[in-house]
C-alpha cells in the first residue's frame, strides 16, 4: 500500500500544452509538497500545503498552480509547458514539525 | 541565506567505509537529514540528527555533527553494492517544516 503515490510516473507532451500531476497520500500528514529535481539531480521546492493552505510558494513561475481539494492531495497544474519545465517533479508529505518527509515515486515530465 | 553543499562523487570499494560530506551555512538549522536516492526512485530518509547532538549511530550509519564548522557527515561502516545511489544532506530551519536540500553525492561501490 504506497504511501506517496503520484500519477502518472512518466509524461511526455509538446511545448505549449497544459497538464497535471496528481499526488495523494494515505499516511494520515497534515503537510504537502511538490519539489523539482532537474538534470543535475539539484532539488527545489516549489509549494507547500498545509491542511489545505498553501504555505510556503517559491519563486515559480506562475503558469505552475496547486491544489489540494483536501489535506490527502495535492496535484500541480503546468499551464502553456516549455522546455525548461522538462525535469522530475516530486510530491512529499510530513506530519508537520521536524520529522522529515516520505516522498512519492516522481513524475518524469518530458517537454518537446 | 540557505546553501547546502555536497561533493558530487564519491567511489569506494565494497567493504570500505564511506564517508559523505555536507556543509550549510544556515546556523538556525534545527534538525539534518540524509536521504538516499536510488535511480528512478524518490528520497528514502535514511536518519537525521537534532542540532544540539554531535553524533548519531543507526547500526551501519553513523553522524556527525560540527555546528561551530556546520560541517555534517555520514559515514557508512561495510559499504555495499546497495549503497550505490546518491546521499543528500538537508536542513530544516523550523520554517513550515521547509527542508533544503544539498546538491547530492554520487556514490559508487566497486567490487
Amino acid at each position: 500500500d504506497t504511501a506517496v503515490s503520484q500519477t502518472p510516473k512518466y509524461l511526455v507532451t509538446q511545448m505549449g500544452n497544459d497538464k497535471s500531476i496528481k499526488c495523494e497520500q494515505n499516511l494520515g500528514h497534515d503537510t504537502m509538497y511538490w519539489y523539482k529535481q532537474d538534470s543535475k539531480k539539484f532539488l527545489k521546492i516549489m509549494f507547500s500545503y498545509n491542511n489545505k493552505e498553501l504555505i510556503i510558494n517559491e519563486t515559480v513561475p506562475n503558469r505552475f498552480s496547486p491544489k489540494s481539494p483536501d489535506k490527502a492531495h495535492l496535484n500541480l497544474h503546468i499551464n502553456s509547458l516549455e522546455l525548461g519545465d522538462s525535469a522530475v517533479y516530486f510530491c512529499a508529505s510530513s506530519r508537520g514539525g521536524n520529522y522529515g518527509y516520505t516522498f512519492g515515486s516522481g513524475t518524469r515530465l518530458t517537454v518537446v | 541565506g540557505e546553501d547546502v553543499e555536497q561533493s558530487l562523487f564519491l567511489s569506494v570499494r565494497e567493504g570500505d567505509s564511506s564517508v559523505i560530506n555536507c556543509t550549510y551555512t544556515d546556523s538556525s538549522s534545527t534538525y539534518l537529514y540524509w536521504y538516499k536516492q536510488e535511480p528512478g526512485a524518490g528520497l528514502q530518509l535514511l536518519t537525521y540528527i537534532f542540532s544540539n547532538m554531535d553524533m548519531k549511530q543507526d547500526q551501519r550509519l553513523t553522524v556527525l555533527l560540527n555546528k561551530k564548522d556546520k560541517h555534517l557527515s555520514l559515514r557508512i561502516a561495510d559499504t555495499q553494492t546497495g549503497d550505490s545511489a546518491i546521499y543528500f544532506c538537508a536542513e530544516s530551519t523550523g520554517t513550515a517544516s521547509k527542508l533544503t536540500f544539498g546538491t547530492g553525492t554520487r556514490l559508487q561501490v566497486t567490487l
